[in-house]
């Protein structure tokens, strides 16, 4: 069973504060991905990899930057956060032959 | 890029009854679509796929259908239970490997007992 861990389950920063959102999977998926979850807008990818040291910008990249120095973790940083980015973060992995994601349980990151 | 709608954004169905989400995207090269399932408080699980050749896919009570030239494509469940309510998000990727999915909005589905 493929099991994609982040470290968090709730996080409270402050505003300013550089905040790091780590993700591992255990099963080889050389794809991993970081979306944000927020009511009414569903998921919307912030950045994701296809190998390691490799990254590539989605739709909603600003104020965010990722780090993928192996291949089993993928981690996402909030350079300096705002309230803004108050949301639910759900990163996932995936093989590159395909056949969808897998997700993480999330991070609810709340900034105060 | 990308951009893929979903309706209704909540569903409220009696138990037994189906149930029907429709999802529209906007990329013609789009070719890989896949549902996932959401429960209170648990992450996002696909629970069926479809590619593009081909128009329809069933699993047990869950069915997908696809239509490329209307690009629209929408999940069914039939005999509807208690367990099935959850949100629903629909998503599109052009490439099916390697795939950068663009998920719609999501559809809250309440089942009534």
């Amino acid at each position: 069973d493929v099991k994609v861990t982040q470290s968090s389950r709730y996080l409270v920063k402050r505003t300013g504060e550089k905040v790091f959102l780590e993700c591992v999977q255990d099963m080889d998926h050389e794809n991993m991905f970081w979306y944000r979850q927020d009511p009414g807008l569903g998921l919307r990818l912030i950045y994701f990899s296809y190998d390691v040291k490799m990254k590539e910008k989605g739709d909603i990249p600003e104020g965010y930057s990722v780090s993928r120095e192996k291949k089993e973790r993928f981690s996402l940083i909030l350079e300096s956060a705002s309230t803004n980015q108050t949301s639910m973060y759900l990163c996932a992995s995936s093989l590159k032959t395909g056949r969808g994601y897998t997700f993480g349980s999330g991070t609810r990151l709340t900034v105060v | 890029g990308e951009n893929v709608e979903q309706h209704p954004s909540t569903l409220s169905v009696q138990e037994g009854d189906s149930a029907v989400i429709k999802c529209t995207y906007s990329d013609s090269a789009s070719n890989y679509f896949p549902w996932y399932k959401q429960e209170l408080g648990k992450r996002p699980q696909l629970i069926i796929d479809i590619r593009s050749n081909v128009g329809e896919k069933k699993d047990q009570r869950i069915a997908v259908t696809l239509n490329k030239t209307a690009k629209h494509f929408s999940l069914h469940i039939t005999e509807t239970q208690p367990e099935d309510s959850a949100v629903y998000f629909c998503a599109a990727s052009i490439t099916f490997g390697n795939e950068k999915l663009t998920f719609g909005t999501g559809t809250r589905l309440t089942i009534i007992p």
